[in-house]
């Protein structure tokens, strides 16, 4: 069984457009994080929500808007995409609060913008 | 103060030879130093995590070595394989904390 999911894999858009990122775990945890990791490989927090709640929301454009309709989802939704939005976006959750060192990650989305 | 600093940044060791990963904090207020592994395609996976109480810890071929005073850790693959080929990330996190600080990231190669 999948712990922590993502769909779409691979997302190829152009500029301006609007996209959505859905993640969902099985993992019964209660904090769900979204992170950036760009070309070289450097991890970015962007939100992380505890229960439904938004715990952190780092300095990340007003493009980005997380939704969490439930503790086991966390979408992230990005209006008019832009060339530096491309990178892999992860989804991660843990069983305890944000601090947790024990994180379970997705398998990612790479996002191209073109 | 909460930056994790990670070095090297690449590193290329022979197959059979140990792998060695530094990484140096500022805050002593962090409670758990894990360190992740990241296959290419793939999400970051938990590899083994230590308490700053812990000088060493070891699991299987993969030990964390901690040294307090100097608030340093390390990451030592002892007999490398190119099956161990991935990129090494070190952190930092803490109950006081709401989120885990990520090093920048070691991209390793393990060569036949």
């Amino acid at each position: 069984d999948t712990a922590v999911s993502q769909t779409p894999k691979y997302l190829v858009t152009q500029m301006g457009n609007d996209k959505s990122i859905k993640c969902e775990q099985n993992l019964g945890h209660d904090t769900m994080y979204w992170y950036k990791q760009d070309s070289k490989k450097f991890l970015k927090i962007m939100f992380s929500y505890n229960n439904k709640e938004l715990i952190i929301n780092e300095t990340v454009p007003n493009r980005f808007s997380p939704k969490s309709p439930d503790k086991a989802h966390l979408n992230l939704h990005i209006n008019s995409l832009e060339l530096g939005d491309s990178a892999v976006y992860f989804c991660a959750s843990s069983p305890l609060g944000g601090g947790s060192y024990e994180q379970y990650f997705g398998p990612g989305t790479r996002l191209t913008v073109t | 103060q909460q930056q994790v600093k990670q070095s090297p940044q690449s590193l290329i060791v022979q197959k059979g030879g140990i792998s060695i990963i530094n990484c140096a904090y500022e805050n002593t207020a962090f409670d758990y130093f894990p360190w992740y592994q990241q296959f290419p395609g793939k999400g970051p996976a938990l590899l083994i995590a230590i308490r700053p109480d812990v000088s060493e810890k070891k699991e299987g071929r993969f030990t964390i070595s901690f040294n307090k005073s100097a608030k340093q850790f390390s990451l030592h693959i002892m007999d490398s394989q190119p099956g161990d080929s991935a990129t090494y990330f070190c952190a930092a996190s803490g109950t006081s904390y709401d989120k885990v600080i990520f090093g920048p990231g070691t991209s390793l190669s393990v060569i036949p």
